[in-house]
This record gives C-alpha cells, sequence and structure tokens, in this order.
C-alpha cells in the first residue's frame, strides 16, 4: 500500500497567521492526492483534490501544491472558522489511504 | 444538492455481520463512485471500498475479504457488510459519493459500537 505521512500531526496558530501542512507520500503518486477539512463532529469536506484544484466554493485562502512525492497544503491567512483537522488522501494506486490528519488550533 | 444519509444498527456483537445501508436523495445512483470509509480513534480515517458503474466493486485489501458493497438501484441506496467483526470495527462509519479518487459528498456518519 502507498502510505502518506503528514505533519505536523496538531499546530497552534493566531488569526491573520499563514499555515502550512506537508504530506509525503511513500512512492510517486504524480499529483493523486487531496486535501479534507474535517470540523468537530462533522464528516470531512473535500477542499483540494489533483494536488492543486480549488472545489467550488471552496476560499481562495485554501491553497495545494506539489508532485510526485511531496505535497504542501497552505491556509494563507487563518480565519476563526478553520479550526479543525485536515487530512491529506491519495488515489495513486489501491487501496486509497489517509493521512494521520493535522489539528490546528486557534491561539 | 444530493443527501446521503447512513443507516443501521449502532451496537453489532463480536462475530457476527454489521450492515449497513446509505439512502441518497436529491440525486440517482448513477455514474459516480458510492464508496464506504470510517474513522476509528486508532485507526484514523480507512477507505473501506466502493462500488461504481453498474456494480462494479473495489475493496480494501487489509478487510481480509470480509466486506461486501452493493447497490440497490430502484431504491437509491447501497449497503455495506462487514462479517466476523471485532472490536477493532468499532468506528463511525461514512458513506459517500465521489470520483474515482475523491469524496466529494459525505454522509453524516453513523457509529457502530463492536460489543457483546
Amino acid at each position: 500500500d502507498i502510505q502518506v505521512t503528514q505533519s505536523p500531526s496538531s499546530l497552534s496558530a493566531s488569526i491573520g497567521d499563514r499555515v502550512t501542512i506537508t504530506c509525503q507520500a511513500s512512492q510517486d503518486i504524480d499529483t493523486y492526492l487531496n486535501w479534507y477539512q474535517q470540523k468537530p463532529g462533522k464528516a470531512p469536506n473535500l477542499l483540494i483534490s489533483g494536488a492543486s484544484n480549488l472545489e467550488t466554493g471552496v476560499p481562495s485562502r485554501f491553497s495545494g501544491s506539489g508532485y510526485g512525492r511531496d505535497f504542501i497544503f497552505t491556509i494563507s491567512s487563518l480565519h476563526p472558522e478553520d479550526l479543525g483537522t485536515y487530512y491529506c488522501q491519495h488515489h495513486g494506486a489501491l487501496p486509497l489511504t489517509f493521512g494521520g490528519g493535522t489539528r490546528v488550533e486557534i491561539k | 444538492q444530493v443527501q446521503l444519509q447512513e443507516s443501521g444498527p449502532g451496537l453489532v456483537k463480536p462475530s457476527e455481520t454489521l450492515s449497513l445501508t446509505c439512502t441518497v436523495s436529491g440525486g440517482s445512483i448513477g455514474d459516480y463512485f458510492w464508496s464506504w470509509i470510517r474513522q476509528s480513534p486508532g485507526k484514523g480515517l480507512e477507505w473501506l471500498g466502493y462500488i461504481y458503474y453498474g456494480g462494479h466493486t473495489n475493496y480494501n485489501p487489509s478487510l481480509n475479504s470480509r466486506v461486501t458493497i452493493s447497490v440497490e438501484t430502484s431504491k437509491n441506496q447501497f449497503s455495506l457488510k462487514l462479517r466476523s467483526v471485532t472490536a477493532a470495527d468499532t468506528a463511525v462509519y461514512y458513506c459517500t459519493r465521489g470520483t474515482i479518487g475523491a469524496a466529494t459528498n459525505w454522509g453524516q456518519g453513523t457509529l457502530v459500537t463492536v460489543s457483546s
């Protein structure tokens, strides 16, 4: 199975800060990498597909980049409603797997 | 706007079969990938499998052939069966609609506890 490793596992940032999360795949997955946001008590929500394609309705402060094994997810300016846990997920091959998640807290 | 709703028992005994149904409203079960994904504190998010295009399926090999996903088009539903459950199968189970690689729409999730 292809594994995806996320870091950090948690972070605390202030409103307006730039937040960066990384995801590394155990092998080359081209751009077959998605990012989800999960708010407390809710199902995950797809934010970015194909490593960098913002889903319809997702604010432009969210962005993704990367290719091959290394990927970056960025919130350019943290808003209070961005509290939650963020997951990467690859679809380079079956089975699909998720990263362990990054919990984002507001200072 | 499509909506998905999971239903089924919240408590299953060890060694028995976990059965869940996902009812789809606001859209038909057609050209999409319909998945089951679960989330537990110990294992995080885990893709169980999907069904697509007239009943074709793919499953996560980690489940050791215990899983079956089926669709009932006339009822706009798809279902999950997980056999021989243990406490490790305790999780929140989500049904999703999406593409071959992404889950774009999710149900609210249902907690299933495996316990005698």
